[in-house]
């Protein structure tokens, strides 16, 4: 239906090695936003994704949304230990204006 | 300062209560909503609201009621029908529209004593 896969659920990385997330869904999307929540915190907005192949950088951040608009992945490099948290995809649901949230990506990064 | 209020940050509730959550925004947004947070999951909407007095359930309404009598206020009112009611409860907010970019309160956490 109109949910957004995420994965992997969990990841622990070093410092310093690079880390992605995928959200994929079995529908087309108009669009795809990403939020970020640091543990004990509350998501905050990162990005909105519209166009098909689209790619956008903030710095060591890269957020992709396939040709087909059907999935899109959020690429940190060289994690730091301020990159903890959970990092969710979002859709908006066909005809209205609520979001599906991914069930998201669970980011440990170790000293 | 312009944001979400949510308060209080903790509460506990005795079994057979009703409870109610408190969110507050001055961003001038139409739209708020209510979602609820498990330990380690995602997010599940509750209840939405695209404008006042107007109101519709989400994926999990069932033992939850909400309010919209003014622009500024969303309240939650977690009832005894609720019976496993202890999570995270976020309330955001947006400007009604496609971009619908969602804004978050800090968080309440409900506990059961």
């Amino acid at each position: 239906g109109q949910q957004v896969m995420q994965i992997p659920q969990y990841q622990h990385v070093q410092e310093g090695e690079d880390f992605t997330t995928y959200c994929n869904s079995s529908t087309t999307l108009s669009n795809i936003q990403w939020y970020k929540q640091r543990p004990g915190g509350h998501p905050v907005f990162l990005i909105q994704l519209v166009k098909s192949g689209e790619v956008k950088k903030q710095k060591r951040l890269t957020f992709q949304f396939g040709e087909a608009k059907k999935n899109s992945s959020l690429h940190i490099t060289a994690t730091q230990t301020t990159d903890v948290g959970t990092y969710f995809c979002a859709r908006n649901q066909t005809g209205a204006n609520n979001l599906f949230f991914g069930t998201g990506t669970r980011l440990t990064v170790i000293p | 300062d312009g944001g979400i209020t949510q308060s209080p940050k903790y509460l506990f509730r005795k079994e057979g209560q009703n409870v109610t959550l408190s969110c507050e925004q001055n961003l001038n947004h139409d739209a708020m909503y209510w979602y609820r947070q498990d330990p380690g999951q995602g997010l599940r909407l509750i209840y939405y609201s695209q404008i006042v007095n107007d109101f519709q359930k989400g994926d999990i309404a069932e033992g939850y009621s909400v309010s919209r009598e003014k622009k500024e206020s969303f309240p939650l009112t977690v009832t005894s029908a609720q019976k496993n009611p202890t999570a995270f409860y976020l309330c955001a907010s947006s400007i009604a529209g496609a971009k619908n970019i969602q804004y978050f309160g800090a968080g309440t956490r409900l506990s059961v004593l």
